[in-house]
């Protein structure tokens, strides 16, 4: 069965410094992966998306993330974060083929210290 | 980008009665949207795929009877929360591709607080 599994429920990190919230997915078909953050109270903003070519794709507000066809996996990565970037933040995937239904991880919060 | 907005930003009712939450492409058209539900500082669930001018598909484990979906346009989808108990407080989002576009990307709503007292 397809999974999203985001290992990571919550990580505190310093402002200015680096950033890594990891996702890890299981499927037997083509995927297309995507980021999305969540401020308190808010709906989903996407982050990035990737779809095909390039496996490292760059997003909004500094973020990038990098497809690992053969570990399964699209970390999201930030050089150095700002306590603006505080918010949960969710991995999902969708497939090429079938209902294109959206999967989500369980979040990761951000917790960005000053 | 695409928008979708949902009204009422949150809502408050009676255990027993019936809320209707709105969603809406306020610039694109949408065939199919897509209804979650989130508990607090839990992940999305979905709970059905409305379908414009079609039975809505319900994920297993929904209550179609209780949780009534409309997709009367193709801009306007609706979720019917039916006699309403504190059990079904939570934060509803919807989300919806763009017709004749492709599915790889969902535009959504901000979102639906429905607290049950």
């Amino acid at each position: 069965a397809q999974s999203v599994t985001q290992l990571d429920s919550q990580v505190p990190v310093f402002e200015e410094a680096p950033v890594e919230l990891r996702c890890n997915y299981s499927s037997s078909v083509s995927v297309y992966l995507f980021w999305y953050v969540q401020y308190p109270n808010q709906g989903l903003q996407l982050l990035l998306k990737y779809l095909s070519g390039s496996t490292l794709v760059k997003g909004i507000n500094g973020f990038e993330a990098e497809f690992n066809k053969s570990q399964t996996s699209f970390h999201l990565r930030k050089p150095s974060v700002h306590i603006s970037d505080t918010a949960e933040y969710f991995c999902a995937v969708t497939f090429a083929s079938g209902t294109y239904k959206y999967i989500f991880g369980t979040g990761t919060r951000l917790k960005v210290l000053a | 980008g695409a928008v979708v907005s949902q009204h009422p930003s949150w809502v408050i009712c009676k255990s027993g009665t019936s809320v209707k939450i709105e969603c809406r492409s306020l610039d694109f058209q949408a065939t199919t949207m897509f209804w979650y539900r989130q508990f607090p500082k839990q992940s999305l669930m979905l709970m059905a795929t409305s379908n414009e001018g079609s039975k809505a598909t319900y994920e297993q484990g929904v209550e179609k009877d209780k949780f009534l979906i409309n997709h009367a346009s193709l801009t306007l989808s609706t979720l019917t929360v039916t006699s309403a108990h504190p059990e079904d407080s939570s934060f509803y989002i919807c989300s919806a591709p763009i017709a004749g576009g492709s599915y790889n990307e969902q535009f959504f709503g901000p979102g639906t607080r429905l607290t049950v007292l």
